[in-house]
């Protein structure tokens, strides 16, 4: 159980078009979905939390224009890279949290997806 | 939250233990300590999260100070398959769920 996809799992466009990611809770309902970026050698970057039913929260420095984050459903959320140019190619991975799961103890409630890997020519 | 470090990089031999330190001197009483892994263009893996006692499961063991300021991963009996990044994230267990990860350690596990 607690599967999270992502489609595609790689993505190659021209320079200024728009790309979307999608990221899919399997078998669990997920209010909270995460959006995480991640450069060659580097960790993930937290970009923005997406809540089911209302506008995604941006971390600082995160173009909210840029990337455009949809989630419409309990299980599913969006993110799409508008006008995407070279340096927005990347690993884009997103997470999902267990709306039913309790916070603390010994459960885990959050799961990531494989991650989608978008290069821009 | 608070700010882990962890060393750069490790190794050890295939079938032997690997112990992962990690520093949060600055954690809240109610901050918990998360380990993640990621396998090389992978999405991470959840292993273990403890709050001050130590934690065990299938995968690993999580061993925290008593004043809680550092704690350790221990991988067992490694494999190869265990050679990933490993972070550790202290986070609050609040409305936002956020995980802000660190740079991890990068370990590689010999033949």
């Amino acid at each position: 159980g607690a599967v999270v996809s992502q489609h595609p799992s790689r993505v190659i466009c021209k320079s200024g078009t728009s790309v979307k990611i999608e990221c899919r809770s399997l078998d669990f309902q997920a209010t909270t979905m995460f959006w995480y970026r991640q450069f060659p050698k580097q960790s993930l970057m937290l970009m923005a939390t997406s809540n089911e039913g209302s506008k995604a929260t941006y971390e600082q420095g995160v173009e909210k224009d840029k990337f455009l984050i949809n989630h419409a459903s309990l299980t599913l959320s969006t993110l799409t890279v508008t006008s995407a140019h070279p340096e927005d190619s990347s690993f884009y991975i997103c997470s999902a949290r267990d709306l039913f799961a309790t916070s603390g103890g010994t459960y885990n409630e959050q799961f990531f997806g494989p991650g989608t890997r978008l290069t821009v020519l | 939250d608070a700010k882990t470090t962890q060393p750069p990089s490790m190794d050890c031999a295939e079938g032997r233990a690997a112990n992962l330190p990690c520093n949060h001197s600055t954690i809240s009483g109610n901050e918990y300590v998360y380990w993640y892994r990621q396998i090389h263009s992978q999405g991470p893996q959840y292993i273990i999260h403890g709050l001050k006692n130590n934690e065990t499961n299938e995968m690993a063991s999580l061993i925290i100070t008593e004043d809680r300021k550092s704690s350790t991963l221990i991988l067992p009996h490694a494999t190869l398959r265990d050679t990933a990044v490993y972070y550790c994230i202290v986070r609050v267990m609040d409305s936002s769920y956020k995980l802000i990860f660190g740079s991890g350690t990068r370990l590689l596990v010999r033949p």
